[in-house]
């Protein structure tokens, strides 16, 4: 069964600091999908990142960096020098290959950046 | 500009009323997406279709109905038989295509459509 746990509720930091979001998967395919949404206060979901279960590189892009471990099934994304812009709930999600595009979400972690 | 629209923003509905949620895409997908967001939830997918006049049941389909008479659009009824249907709604987009893919594509979302009942 598809499962995604996001066990940080709520984060608070403040500026400039280091933050990092964990993300716990289940699945039994050993084909999958694992994504990473940020939404902002206005509601819509931005897309972050995505990748699949064959490719274990570590991704950076700007201050973001995901660290993808098969072997504790994980995909740990971390904000560097966090800003009050990063304020925003973000979320973990799965896909396996088997069940198409279906999409199953982490509760989310709320990422409360003070100045 | 390329992206998905919903409307309406905010949305008040009586008990014992249908109502109808837009989504509307430009980004020329084959694929959309319903999920429903209650607070401190993740997303929940309620329908889905990968092409014109189809569409599959989500998780969470009941009290729930759709059409996707044309490509671009995919719009969602809330109807009286949803006993909670105060949420927000959230559409989405994939590139899609035929059954039988090898990858899965990335979603892309509207701004969302915040339904309260009355």
């Amino acid at each position: 069964a598809q499962k995604v746990t996001q066990a940080q509720t709520e984060i608070s930091v403040v500026e400039k600091e280091d933050v990092t979001l964990d993300c716990v998967y289940e699945t039994r395919d050993t084909t999958y999908y694992l994504f990473w949404y940020k939404q902002p206060p206005s509601g819509e979901l931005v897309f972050l990142i995505r990748r699949n279960s064959f490719d274990e590189q570590n991704e950076i892009s700007g201050r973001y960096s995901w660290n993808f471990q098969k072997s504790t099934s994980s995909f740990n994304f971390t904000i560097t020098a966090s800003q009050v812009v990063d304020s925003a709930v973000y979320f973990c999600a799965l896909s396996e290959l088997k069940y198409g595009n279906k999409l199953v979400f982490g509760a989310g972690t709320i990422l409360r950046v003070k100045s | 500009d390329g992206g998905i629209t919903q409307s309406p923003k905010y949305l008040f509905r009586k008990e014992g009323q249908n109502v109808t949620l837009s989504c509307e895409q430009n980004l020329n997908h084959d694929a959309m997406y319903w999920y429903r967001q209650d607070p401190g939830q993740g997303l929940r997918l309620i329908y889905y279709s990968q092409i014109v006049n189809d569409f599959q049941k989500g998780d969470i389909a009941e009290g729930y109905s759709v059409s996707r008479e044309k490509k671009e659009s995919f719009p969602l009824t809330v109807t009286s038989a949803q006993k909670n249907p105060t949420a927000f709604y959230l559409c989405a987009s994939s590139i899609g295509g035929t059954s039988g893919s090898t990858s899965t594509d990335t979603q892309y979302f509207g701004p969302g459509t915040r339904l309260t009942v009355l």
